[in-house]
């Protein structure tokens, strides 16, 4: 079946301007996540989505940064007054959530932000 | 919160050798081990994973054994073949959280054939 999916794939935004990146998490996943890669390191965690609340935010890393999943499936990070540090990769993962335990987080193949 | 090093950073080795990463993770409520193996420029995948119920896991070529005494866990490729060549990437679930991951910088593999 289709996995997880991002777009767009490549953003190339300019210093102060708004940008909105998208998740489609796989159908019938109820957890989404959101992560960040910066060159060379591991994916850092922003945010978790259980249906369509936040369940925990402490990733985020600052008040521009903010994510939305309205209706429990697709998901949208938005970044305001983008910043030359924002530049990375955008991971976005989705899982079962089976109860009372951990499952596997499938990954999309990421947005690679630039922010000139 | 969670803390996980790994070691190396960058691994070459020849064709049909045998490839060992080592990770260590500093929360002793962690529980779960996966591992994900991440191409250039595409998404990482898991490739295996463990929890902290069992000592060793296998899948063909693949394996990662936990020391859950020690905190440290580690992945060895055996017969590695040239698409083994990846960044790979250990991880950890704090039991606190039962969701977030924490990776390792990651380990550049490159088999030469």
């Amino acid at each position: 079946g289709a996995g997880v999916s991002q777009t767009p794939s490549n953003k190339v935004t300019e210093k102060g301007k708004y940008v909105e990146l998208r998740c489609d998490p796989i159908s019938g996943h109820t957890a989404l996540y959101w992560y960040r890669q910066s060159l060379g390191q591991g994916p850092e965690f922003l945010i978790y989505f259980q249906g369509t609340g936040a369940a925990d935010d402490s990733g985020l890393p600052n008040d521009r940064f903010f994510a939305v999943r309205p209706e429990g499936s697709v998901s949208t990070l938005k970044i305001q007054r983008t910043e030359r540090g924002d530049s990375a990769v955008y991971l976005c993962a989705s899982s079962t959530r089976v109860a009372g335990g951990q499952d596997e987080q499938f990954f999309g193949p990421g947005t690679r932000l630039t922010v000139l | 919160g969670e803390n996980v090093e790994q070691h190396p950073s960058t691994l070459s080795v020849q064709e049909g050798d045998s490839a060992v990463i080592k990770c260590t993770y500093s929360d002793s409520a962690s529980n779960y081990f996966p591992w994900y193996k991440q191409e250039l420029g595409k998404r990482p995948q898991l490739i295996i994973d463990i929890r902290s119920n069992v000592g060793e896991k296998k899948d063909q070529r693949i394996a990662v054994t936990l020391n859950k005494t020690a905190k440290h866990f580690s992945l060895h490729i055996t017969e590695t073949q040239p698409e083994d060549s990846a960044v790979y990437f250990c991880a950890a679930i704090s039991g606190g959280s039962n969701y977030k991951l924490t990776f390792g910088k990651g380990t550049l593999l490159t088999v030469n054939p």
